[in-house]
């Protein structure tokens, strides 16, 4: 199973909005409406943002929004903040019963 | 609170194993599948496998077939993850999370193990 392709770096200015995405076939994001998205920064365990393409947990900001398109999804970040800055990984349910994560974006904020 | 804690760092020769535990708490044990994910130094997130804790059973990432077992005592709400035939490739942190919606909810605080002569 090949990881899912993300960009590996997006940045923006404090305020502004950026979008990550996250690609992979119809046997995995394509097929199911189970991505997820995690924040990671240094050192730390990840964090979950997005489940089931869209759904926020409870305590996480609605500065954080996500999508999905055919076989791509897309985690929104909108009112970038200074601890908006880390790293982002999307996850997804397979075919075979698996999961795979993304490749990871690093997101700076300049 | 709910949580999952995972035991400490370990240090290993290549060809040795690993067993790695990740116990929970504040939820009821049985009712929520644990993953186990890792992550090498500077790399990404890398998934590994999954236990029912319920009834033991387990799905591996092919990578990891015929390397990787999970077990789990449910009298002590613990998951154990033991990786053999080591190499230097396995230097990584190893995670345990538990899963929601589909989703890793809760996450270990993660177990360094590291791969050396």
């Amino acid at each position: 199973q090949s990881a899912l392709t993300q960009p590996a770096s997006v940045s923006g200015s404090p305020g502004q909005s950026i979008t990550i995405s996250c690609t992979g076939t119809s046997s995995d994001v394509g097929g199911y409406n189970y991505v997820s998205w995690y924040q990671q920064h240094p050192g730390k365990a990840p964090k979950l943002l997005i489940y089931e393409v869209s759904n926020r947990p409870s305590g996480v900001s609605n500065r954080f929004s996500g999508s999905k398109s055919g076989n791509t999804a897309s985690l929104t970040i909108s009112g970038l903040q200074a601890e908006d800055e880390a790293d982002y990984y999307c996850s997804s349910y397979t075919s075979s019963s698996h999961y795979v994560f993304g490749t990871g974006t690093k997101v700076t904020v300049l | 609170q709910v949580q999952l804690v995972q035991s400490g760092a370990e240090v290993k020769k290549p060809g040795a194993s690993v067993k790695v535990s990740c116990k929970a708490s504040g939820y009821t044990f049985i009712n929520y599948y644990i993953h186990w994910v890792r992550q090498a130094p500077g790399q990404g997130l890398e998934w590994m496998a999954i236990i029912n804790p319920n009834d033991g059973s387990k799905t591996y990432a092919q990578k990891f077939q015929g390397r990787l077992s999970m077990t789990r005592d449910t009298s002590t709400s613990t998951v154990y993850m033991e990786l053999s035939s080591l190499r230097s490739e396995d230097t990584a942190v190893y995670y345990c999370a538990r899963e929601m919606n589909d989703a890793l909810d809760i996450w270990g605080q993660g177990t360094m193990v590291t791969v050396s002569s």
